[in-house]
């Protein structure tokens, strides 16, 4: 199986700030990577698809890059909003990521 | 503009079945996969299988198989999915989510359920 790794865990972070969050794979998943965001007792949100392509609808400050084994999601200038757990997946056997919460600092 | 409607919270005992449903609406139901996906109390997502409408083609874990069933009702774009032999350890919430076609399978996950806590407790 396909192990997914995102850090940091938690993230602490202001308004305004750039924010990236990295995920590693256990072995090339070429850019079959979404990226979701999930808020508490909602579910998640779809972001990013195919390593970089912006879901439509999604704020033009999310972006996503990488392929193979690593890959990044930032957030280039953070708001209110943004404050949320968010989950990388691979779709070859859509193992997740085990999140990174986002607090504000 | 597709939604997911799912049913309602149970309680069961463990060791019985339960079967949440996923109805889909707005959307071409043949044409996408429906994922199930669960979620622990505070911990993060679990992906337990899928199945596929226009191939009629289930795909589950490895962690799931023998104990999770997939089935679909196409004339009300329903999908269900069982698990058996319930213990505590399956206490979550439990999401459909659905998938763009990607092979015999799904691709990411552009819409989700509203989710379905299952409580397992004697």
């Amino acid at each position: 199986d396909i192990q997914m790794t995102q850090s940091p865990s938690t993230l602490s972070a202001s308004v305004g700030d750039r924010v990236t969050i990295t995920c590693r794979a256990s072995q090339t998943i070429n850019n079959w990577l979404a990226w979701y965001q999930q808020k508490p007792g909602k579910a998640p949100n779809l972001l990013i698809y195919q390593a970089s392509t912006l879901k439509n609808g999604v704020p033009s400050r999310f972006s996503g890059s990488g392929s193979g084994t690593e890959f990044t999601l930032t957030i280039s200038s953070l708001q209110p909003d943004d404050f949320a757990t968010y989950y990388c997946q691979q779709y070859n056997s859509y193992s997740f990521g085990q999140g990174t919460r986002l607090e504000i600092k | 503009q597709v939604q997911l409607v799912q049913s309602g919270a149970e309680v069961k005992m463990p060791e019985s079945s339960v079967r949440v449903s996923c109805q889909a609406s707005g959307g071409t139901f043949s044409s996408h996969a429906i994922n199930w996906v669960r979620q622990a109390p505070g911990q993060g997502l679990e992906w337990m299988g899928n199945f596929v409408p226009i191939f009629g083609r289930t795909n589950l874990a490895q962690k799931f198989q023998g104990r999770v069933t997939i089935t679909a009702d196409g004339s009300t774009s329903t999908v269900y999915m069982e698990l058996s032999s319930l213990r505590s350890e399956d206490t979550a919430v439990y999401y459909c989510a659905r998938g763009q076609l990607f092979g015999y399978s799904s691709s990411h996950f552009d819409s989700w359920g509203q989710g379905t806590l299952v409580t397992v407790s004697s």
